[in-house]
């Protein structure tokens, strides 16, 4: 099947770090993507990597790959306010062409004082 | 550089009316989808263009939705006649090819659309 599975909720403390865990379908994906949605608005892609990677930094976010397990997971580091929203993972098929994205359910991180 | 824009940002009618999005993508983007995202999802491809060609609408349910993108520049996304379940916001992306060769897509705010 289609589904891009995220849980559905994370709270984390101010200042710590949050992670968000994805599990995409296809072993042939070639990209794959984090997208945050803050309410009432569209989707803002933050950061992708590409298949032949396991691991991309840029400033407070690390993306980690595991093509094995076909496990993607988003690392905020110092968590803010500003970082309330949902995130989404998704995933460019092997089998689709290069711009067609699956997304995933979302998971809603909340930041507690 | 502007990005994408989409109208109207609230929609309310009855079932079985009809009603009409539109969007205008960013200048330049050849490709543009709409997505269909019901309260507590992620957002589902409902159909993708190239240039005013279409791509792929397997997810569409023609029988009540349309859409087109004369021109290859704007879209409009219609539903006739709507029901309950049409309920959901309907975001409109633009996408180009990003120098690492992924398929960077820009998304609008959104329409939402409540039918009662």
């Amino acid at each position: 099947g289609e589904d891009v599975e995220q849980s559905l909720f994370l709270s984390v403390r101010e200042g710590d770090s949050s992670v968000i865990n994805c599990t995409y379908t296809d072993s042939s994906s070639t990209y794959l993507y984090w997208y945050k949605q803050e309410p009432g608005a569209g989707l803002q892609l933050l950061t992708y990597i590409f298949s032949n990677m396991d691991m991309k930094q840029d400033q407070r976010l690390t993306v980690l790959l595991n093509k094995k397990d076909k496990h993607l997971s988003l690392r905020i580091a110092d968590t803010q306010t500003g970082d309330s929203a949902i995130y989404f993972c998704a995933e460019v098929p092997g089998y689709s062409s290069a711009s067609k994205i699956i997304f995933g359910s979302g998971t809603r991180l909340s930041i507690r004082p | 550089e502007a990005g994408v824009a989409q109208s109207p940002r609230y929609k309310i009618i009855e079932k079985r009316q009809s009603v009409a999005f539109w969007c205008n993508p960013i200048s330049g983007h050849a490709t543009l989808y709409w997505y269909q995202q019901i309260l507590g999802q992620g957002p589902k491809l409902l159909i993708q263009f190239q240039n005013n060609g279409v791509v792929d609408d397997s997810q569409l349910p023609k029988d009540r939705f349309s859409a087109e993108r004369l021109k290859g520049v704007d879209s409009t996304l219609k539903i006739q006649p709507a029901k309950l379940e049409d309920s959901a916001v309907y975001l409109c992306a633009s996408s180009s090819r990003g120098t690492g060769g992924s398929y960077e897509q820009y998304f609008g705010p959104g329409t939402r659309l409540t039918v009662t």
